[in-house]
């Protein structure tokens, strides 16, 4: 069975700290793809990354960051210098064949 | 840019109504899914349609069914709403269904309150 994890339900930082959302994942699959979504008020989920079991480099995008760790199990997502747009959900998800298995999801609250 | 349309923000309606969710995507995919968002439990599968008429069940298809008579609208049916079903509801599309390459864009959810 498939089963991802997001430990924390909310954080709340002030602006400008640097936030990390924790997301561990259960599969047996040895390809599977993993993916980050953010909610915000708005409602539609957006896309943020997908990464592949077989790349486990990090990567940098602008003020967003993730840490791939195999061996954990582990797909984390870092904000740095977070500012009030950032405040949303997160989502962390995993492939199940055509789907996606979705974690319960982080609140971010950035405050001013 | 994909557009994913939902008819309604939120709704509420009353137990046993028969209760319709549309949903219309304007890129021609192929796939629509419908999934139910709840505190704790984050994002689950309850219909996913490959085809015009083509529809397979999610992870949480009790109580609800779907039709897709045209490419571009999936709908989703509440045959008799039950409190239960009180919930944000997220319509998504995907052109194809290789998770390498194909992104799910979603719309912006429905609110459905059941009383």
């Amino acid at each position: 069975a498939q089963k991802v994890t997001q430990a924390q339900t909310e954080i709340s930082v002030v602006e400008k700290e640097d936030v990390t959302l924790d997301c561990v994942y259960e599969t047996r699959d040895t390809t599977y793809y993993l993916f980050w979504y953010k909610q915000p008020p708005s409602g539609e989920l957006v896309f943020l990354i997908r990464r592949n079991s077989f790349d486990e480099q990090n990567e940098i995008s602008g003020r967003y960051s993730w840490n791939f760790q195999k061996s954990t199990s582990s797909f984390n997502f870092t904000i740095t210098a977070s500012q009030v747009v950032d405040s949303a959900v997160y989502f962390c998800a995993l492939s199940e064949a055509y789907k996606l298995s979705f974690g319960a999801g982080t609140t971010v609250t950035v405050r001013a | 840019d994909v557009k994913v349309t939902q008819s309604s923000r939120y709704l509420v309606k009353r137990t046993g109504e028969k209760v319709f969710l549309e949903c219309v995507q304007d890129m021609d995919h192929e796939n629509m899914f419908w999934y139910r968002q709840d505190p704790g439990l984050g994002l689950r599968l309850i219909y996913f349609s490959y085809d015009v008429k083509m529809k397979e069940k999610g992870d949480i298809p009790e109580g609800y069914s779907v039709s897709r008579e045209k490419k571009e609208r999936f709908s989703l049916i509440l045959e008799s709403a039950s409190t239960n079903q009180t919930s944000m509801y997220l319509c998504a599309s995907t052109q194809g269904l290789a998770l390498a390459t194909d992104t799910q864009y979603f719309g912006p959810g429905t609110r459905l309150t059941v009383l």
